[in-house]
C-alpha cells in the first residue's frame, strides 16, 4: 500500500464545477504538499499545509491532521486547470527534506 | 527572481550510452533535489544535496547513476549506461534550507527517451 493515496486518478469536468481532489496518508506528517504538474513535466508548488486551511485565487486546500486527509479545491474550473495535481507529504524521521508523492490525480476541464 | 532551470529538456538516447542533465537551482538555495518521475508515477527522489554534501542518495542506483554538485551550486546527474527503464522525467528542485517545511521549487525537467 502506497503512503500517500490520492483519489480519483482521473478526473474530468466541465468549465465551471467545483472540483475536488482527495489525498489520505498513513504516515505522521510534518507539512503536506498540493503540487500541478502540466504536460511537458514542470511542477508548481500550489499549497505547502501544516493545519487548517489555505486559499489562493479559486484554489483552496484543506487539511485534517487526526484523520491524515487532504482536500484541493477548485471553484468555477477552467480549461486552464488542466494539469496532474500531486499530493506530497514530508513524513518524521528519515533525510531532512524528503516528499513523499501520491501518484497524481489528472484533471481535464472541458469548454 | 529567475526560477530552477534544467537542460536539456528532452533527450533521446539509445540503450547502453550515457547521458548528463544539468541543473541550476535558484540563486541562495542551499538544498538540490533530483528526482525521477515514471509515466503515471509521482516522483523519486533520487539524491539530495545540502551545499555540496550528499544528505540522502539511498535511492540512487549507484552502479549506473552518479550526480555532483561540486561548488555548490549548479549539479549534473549522469547514467551510465542507460537502461529503457531509466525511460523518465528527471526533475531537479530547490530550497531554501533542508527543513521539514521547506518549500522546493521544481524545474521544467529533463525528458529522457532510451531506445
Amino acid at each position: 500500500k502506497n503512503e500517500v493515496e490520492q483519489s480519483p486518478q482521473n478526473l474530468t469536468a466541465q468549465e465551471g464545477e467545483f472540483i475536488t481532489i482527495n489525498c489520505s496518508y498513513s504516515v505522521g506528517i510534518s507539512a503536506l504538499h498540493w503540487l500541478q504538474q502540466h504536460p511537458g513535466g514542470g511542477i508548481v508548488s500550489l499549497f505547502m499545509l501544516s493545519s487548517g486551511k489555505k486559499k489562493h485565487g479559486r484554489l483552496i486546500a484543506t487539511i485534517n491532521i487526526q484523520e491524515k486527509h487532504s482536500s484541493l479545491h477548485i471553484t468555477a474550473s477552467h480549461p486552464r486547470d488542466s494539469a496532474v495535481y500531486i499530493c506530497a507529504v514530508k513524513g518524521y524521521g528519515g533525510s531532512q527534506g524528503n516528499l513523499i508523492f501520491g501518484k497524481g490525480t489528472k484533471l481535464s476541464v472541458k469548454p | 527572481e529567475a526560477g530552477v532551470a534544467q537542460s536539456p529538456r528532452y533527450k533521446i538516447i539509445e540503450k547502453r550510452q550515457s547521458v548528463a542533465f544539468w541543473c541550476n537551482p535558484i540563486s541562495g538555495h542551499a538544498t538540490l533535489y533530483w528526482y525521477q518521475q515514471i509515466l503515471g508515477q509521482g516522483p523519486k527522489l533520487l539524491i539530495q544535496f545540502q551545499n555540496n554534501g550528499v544528505v540522502d542518495d539511498s535511492q540512487l542506483p549507484k552502479d549506473r547513476f552518479s550526480a555532483e554538485r561540486l561548488k555548490g551550486v549548479d549539479s549534473t546527474l549522469k547514467i551510465q549506461p542507460a537502461k529503457l527503464e531509466d525511460s523518465a522525467v528527471y526533475l531537479c528542485a530547490s530550497s531554501v534550507g533542508g527543513g521539514a517545511t521547506g518549500e522546493q521549487y521544481f524545474g521544467p525537467g529533463t525528458r529522457l527517451t532510451v531506445t
